[in-house]
């Protein structure tokens, strides 16, 4: 079974542009989350979906927004790029039935400029 | 704003020797439990969950939950190179799960 995938896995920005990134949950999997993660802060929650539908979101602003699609793929839109927002970005992704085991994508790597 | 603290290391052990790794978290309601590893420009990997009070078992990898003092830890028995990454803890609570920054751990061969 494929693993959890993301495109790109590299990023360059400029300050001010906007960057649409993409996450491919494993086969039969419905649930994906959305994280950032940096040296100083870790692993931060972003948002979740399920079945299309945002369940939960993290503290960040609304410049980082999201979308789930029927075949549950899912992308993140992060508008106004600032150059804080520099860092790897991961999806992951659960089944239904076993939500806190959660796959991990490799992750697409974000630098503003 | 719930937390999850990790000393950031580094941990070193000589191989075969036990290291220990440690995580507090500040909301005592938190029912779940979770250690991830991650290798070096790679993505994290569950490795261990734990919901109670005790210890859980697996292979070399022994979890700990401390509710009351709310701490969890992780024994990694017979240390070996390849258990060289940075280790996350993460608690669940409020329908998201919450990492620390993680500790990373050399083993010497």
């Amino acid at each position: 079974k494929a693993g959890v995938t993301q495109t790109p896995r590299y990023l360059i920005k400029t300050r001010g542009q906007q960057v649409t990134l993409s996450c491919s949950p494993i086969s039969g999997h419905r649930s994906v989350s959305w994280y950032q993660q940096t040296p100083g802060q870790g692993l931060q929650f972003l948002f979740e979906y399920f079945s299309e539908t945002q369940r939960n979101k993290g503290n960040f602003p609304g410049r980082f927004s999201g979308r789930q699609f029927s075949n549950s793929r899912s992308e993140m839109n992060v508008s106004t790029l600032e150059l804080g927002d520099s860092a790897l970005y991961l999806c992951a992704s659960s089944h239904r039935d076993r939500a806190y085991e959660q796959y991990f994508g490799p992750g697409t790597r974000l630098t503003v400029t | 704003q719930k937390e999850v603290e990790q000393n950031s290391g580094p941990l070193s052990v000589p191989e075969g020797a036990i290291a220990s790794l440690n995580c507090t978290y500040s909301d005592r309601g938190s029912q779940s439990f979770f250690w991830y590893r991650q290798y070096s420009g790679k993505s994290p990997e569950l490795i261990m969950f734990i919901y109670s009070n005790g210890d859980k078992e697996d292979g070399r990898f022994t979890a700990q939950l401390n509710k009351a003092s709310q701490y969890v830890s992780l024994l990694i028995r017979d240390s070996q190179p390849s258990d060289s990454a940075t280790y996350l803890c993460a608690v669940y609570g409020g329908n998201q799960f919450y990492f620390g920054t993680g500790t990373s751990l050399t083993v010497i061969p």
